[in-house]
């Protein structure tokens, strides 16, 4: 069974970067699209981006000037960074697999972190 | 356009059908899936693809797909079903860029 983990930084300060690591057990890190999202209280979902192994990232076009996603495979974990943060990136953060649509250009999130709540504040 | 638009909220009697709309352009491409969340807890895949459950989603959940709309049903809604519904998609960047749809609470009666 595949399972997600996300590390905990809790409280950020305005202006610094935030720094988030997704550990992988239970399958490969190799032939998915390694994803995080995430959901600021009382909001909809937003996906914020995502790694293929492969070494192809995609970004919200809305966050890419700060965010930066990577992959360790040599412990099975990737990462999120995003920097200059403010109060509006207050959120739960989830790391998630994306797993190609068989047969079409696209993928959906099958395993999910538990997530992790980052608050922005001094 | 890069949005997805869903109805905020929707109820449902216990043990009745509900339909949940997703609309975008992206749609007429791309399947949606969609993903069940619950207060503090992660989002479940419940639909992918043109109507694929995963392993251990109930049969009474059931996805399609007509133009720029995608639809998630509910036959026989269960107390337990009560929860946030999300669709996602790529956008019609071209690009390898997922949107969420803005959510739909249901509620079941």
């Amino acid at each position: 069974q595949v399972q997600l983990q996300e590390s905990d930084p809790g409280l950020v300060k305005p202006s610094e970067t935030l720094s988030l690591t997704c550990t992988v057990s239970g399958g490969s890190i190799s032939s998915y699209y390694w994803s995080w999202i995430r959901q600021p209280p009382g909001k909809g979902l937003e996906w914020i981006g995502s790694f293929y192994y492969s070494g192809r990232t995609n970004y919200n076009p809305s966050l890419k000037s700060r965010v930066t996603i990577s992959l360790d495979t040599s412990k099975n974990q990737f990462s999120l960074k995003l920097s200059s943060v403010t109060a509006a990136d207050t959120a739960v953060y989830y790391c998630a697999r994306g797993t190609p649509l068989t047969g079409y250009p696209s993928y959906y999130f099958d395993y999910w972190g538990q997530g992790t709540l980052v608050t922005v504040s001094s | 356009s890069s949005e997805l638009t869903q109805d905020p909220a929707v109820s449902v009697a216990l043990g009745q059908t509900v339909r949940i709309t997703c609309q975008g352009d992206s749609l007429r491409t791309y399947y949606a899936s969609w993903y069940q969340v619950k207060p503090g807890q992660a989002p479940v895949l419940v639909i992918y693809g043109k109507n694929n459950r995963p392993s251990g989603i109930p049969d009474r959940f059931s996805g399609s797909s007509s133009g720029n709309t995608a639809s998630l049903t509910i036959t026989g809604a269960q107390a337990e079903d009560e929860a946030d519904y999300y669709c996602n998609s790529r956008d019609s960047s071209g690009n390898y860029n997922y949107v969420f749809g803005t959510g739909t609470k249901v509620t079941v009666l």
